[in-house]
């Protein structure tokens, strides 16, 4: 397996502009986490799903901000309007059957909003 | 609710210098136990993990036992590389699957 993979790996945007991030998790999968990481506020949980239901968004920082999981091997996040304070880079992570198991990263997404 | 902290970074070392990042938790229920490295511009991998009280993770030199009368899991390498100069997290995994993680410890190992 290539492991998760993460699309663009960078992404340079003007503000006012949406994004879309794009994720695909390890296959057989059932656990995908969206993490934020940032200098100021280190890695932050913005929502993770279980069997494509969304389990806990309560990360997610503004109704700007959207998650969706349309089948087991896809995941966006997006964020609409995008605004400066955005800039991060943006993780996603999937694992197995939860708690015991490792959650294996991608390789995240440079996001700039100027 | 559940938690983890870590100490500060930046931690500067020696090569060979004893390493030392310590890591506590809260949380409810019994949760697993983790450590993550993550090189520059890369993503976050699995460096160790616990999954029980009294259980030791290890993993290229490094070592953390799963402290519950503490609620710790410091981190620990004998003789550190400057290979090693990463951020480390600690992170724990919590009833109904949401991985939490810590600020993160940088470490940079001078030759």
């Amino acid at each position: 397996d290539a492991g998760v993979i993460q699309s663009p790996r960078h992404e340079v945007t003007e503000m006012g502009q949406e994004v879309t991030l794009r994720c695909k998790p390890i296959s057989g999968h059932d656990y995908l986490f969206w993490y934020r990481q940032t200098m100021m506020r280190g890695l932050e949980l913005l929502i993770y799903f279980n069997n494509n239901v969304p389990i806990d968004d309560s990360g997610m920082p503004e109704d700007r901000f959207s998650a969706k999981m349309p089948n087991a091997s896809f995941s966006t996040l997006k964020i609409q309007p995008s605004e400066p304070r955005d800039s991060a880079v943006y993780f996603c992570a999937s694992s197995f059957s939860s708690s015991n198991t490792e959650a294996f990263f991608g390789q995240g997404t440079r996001l700039t909003v100027v | 609710g559940n938690s983890v902290t870590q100490m500060e970074g930046p931690v500067t070392l020696s090569e060979e210098a004893f390493l030392t990042i310590n890591c506590t938790y809260t949380a409810t229920g019994y949760p697993s136990l983790f450590w993550y490295v993550q090189y520059p511009g890369e993503g976050l991998q699995l460096l160790l993990k616990a999954t029980k009280a009294d259980d030791k993770g290890s993993n290229k030199g490094f070592e953390a036992t799963y402290r519950k009368e503490t609620t710790s899991f410091h981190l620990e390498k004998g003789s550190v590389q400057v290979s090693d100069s990463a951020v480390y997290f600690c992170a724990l995994s919590a009833e109904g699957g949401k991985l939490i993680f810590g600020q993160g410890t940088e470490l940079s190992v001078k030759p």
